[in-house]
């Protein structure tokens, strides 16, 4: 079935370092990607998407490329910062009305 | 805009115990969801809904019930609550055809004890 797998937390980085946070997924079709973004007590927000190979989201410093080849999108930022600490989840989605998670990526910037 | 609201924020119930998690948009959004939501397992789709009176099936619905009078309601009602129901519950509208991706509640965490 359609899954996504990412990798696993909780992750600690320190102010200005790059993150990476990786994100596999497996589809029965040509799915479009998500990264959604949970911050403490609060509900998940769009960080960024992709619908098609090739293409790249961006947004607030973060990105990911949607690779078809690798059945990947990474989510990348070249300098975190403390109010990035938060929850990330890779999401997909065939139809666009039922949406499959990853398990969350915990994310914690020290100063 | 409130997008989506959800009442109430947090909950204690003991075994057996009823009760029903509200769930607002004021968006016009023709889909919603629950999802819970239990540590290191990601989001479960418990029901949705596509529209006003069609409500289906999630990966998880056992124990849950849901119904969709209006277009801006969606309420999930726990009949006999179980120490297993124990989670952070999500509801989450979405209109097709606009940029894809859901609008997500601020969610209900509920204890059974």
């Amino acid at each position: 079935g359609d899954s996504v797998t990412q990798m696993e937390g909780p992750v600690t980085l320190s102010e200005e370092a790059f993150l990476t946070i990786n994100c596999t997924y497996t589809a029965t079709g040509y799915p479009s990607l998500f990264w959604y973004v949970q911050y403490p007590g609060e509900g998940l927000q769009l960080l960024l998407k992709a619908t098609k190979a090739d293409d790249k989201g961006s947004n607030k410093g973060f990105e990911a490329t949607y690779r078809k080849e690798t059945t990947s999108f990474h989510l990348e930022k070249g300098s975190v910062q403390v109010s990035d600490s938060a929850v990330y989840f890779c999401a997909l989605t065939l139809t666009g009305n039922q949406f499959y998670f990853g398990t969350g990526t915990s994310l914690t910037v020290i100063p | 805009n409130a997008g989506v609201t959800q009442t109430p924020k947090f909950r204690i119930l003991k075994i057996g115990q009823s009760m029903t998690l509200q769930c607002t948009q004021d968006m016009n959004h023709n889909y919603m969801y629950w999802y819970r939501q239990d540590p290191g397992m990601g989001l479960k789709l418990i029901y949705y809904s596509v529209g006003a009176g069609i409500t289906d099936k999630g990966e998880v619905p056992n124990g849950y019930n849901v119904s969709r009078s209006t277009t801006e309601d969606f309420p999930l009602r726990l009949e006999l609550a179980a120490p297993s129901q124990t989670s952070v519950y999500f509801c989450a509208s979405s209109q097709l055809g606009q940029p894809p991706g859901y609008t997500f509640g601020s969610g209900t965490r509920l204890t059974v004890v």
